[in-house]
């Protein structure tokens, strides 16, 4: 069964900390692999997709990225701001399927 | 440029009723899933449909719970005799076909209180 870590489970930096989230997975047939940041009260809103054939993917400060051979994934964000206070979560799904299995999250705070 | 659509947002039932929720897919969509997130729990895969078909559901509950995703309209999750142990939140998400297949846009959420 197909199960999604992400650590930590909640995380305090003051403004300005580069940071990094995991995520690891216990199988690591995974077919894309995708981060979203989740707000209070709202749905998710996605930051970034890895598919298959990629390693990496960059928007503006965050990076991230996938090892399949370990199952593991990184979210990095440079500069942190506060705006970035948000619960971060990451799914996976294996290849043939579009079910994918979500971790739950990391809850960060930015402090100003 | 609209999301992805869910109304209602917040649903208020009493035990026994029924609870439709519906969910309209981006513009070019054809993918449907619905999630449901239980208070301070991951969210939870329930339903994946195509038009007209139910392709995998196999997170869905046997009893009470139904999806649909008809040709025209959007896609409607229908829990029947609500309990309170159905009280969440209920994502619908959309993905393209194509290059990017598989990734998911996520709607707002329909929030289900059950009294």
């Amino acid at each position: 069964k197909q199960e999604v870590t992400q650590i930590p489970a909640a995380l305090s930096v003051p403004e300005g900390e580069n940071l990094v989230l995991n995520c690891s997975f216990t199988d690591s047939a995974i077919y894309n692999l995708q981060w979203f940041r989740q707000d209070p009260g709202k749905g998710l809103t996605s930051l970034l997709l890895i598919q298959s054939s990629q390693r990496e993917q960059t928007s503006g400060r965050l990076n991230a990225s996938l090892d399949k051979s370990s199952g593991r994934s990184t979210l990095y964000i440079a500069a942190s701001q506060p705006g970035d206070s948000a619960t971060y979560l990451c799914a996976g799904g294996r290849t043939g399927t579009y079910k994918y299995i979500f971790g739950t999250g990391t809850r960060l705070k930015v402090l100003a | 440029n609209a999301g992805v659509m869910q109304n209602p947002r917040h649903l208020v039932r009493r035990r026994g009723q029924e609870a439709r929720l519906r969910c309209s897919p981006m513009k070019g969509h054809s993918h449907v899933y619905w999630y449901r997130q239980l208070p301070e729990e991951g969210l939870k895969f329930m339903v994946y449909l195509q038009k007209e078909n139910i392709i995998d559901e196999s997170g869905m509950p046997k009893e009470r719970f139904s999806a649909e995703f008809p040709k025209e309209g959007p896609s409607i999750l229908r829990i029947q005799q609500v309990v309170r142990g159905d009280s969440a939140a209920y994502f619908c998400a959309s993905s393209p076909i194509g290059q990017r297949a598989g990734e998911l846009f996520f709607g707002e959420g329909s929030r289900l209180t059950v009294l």
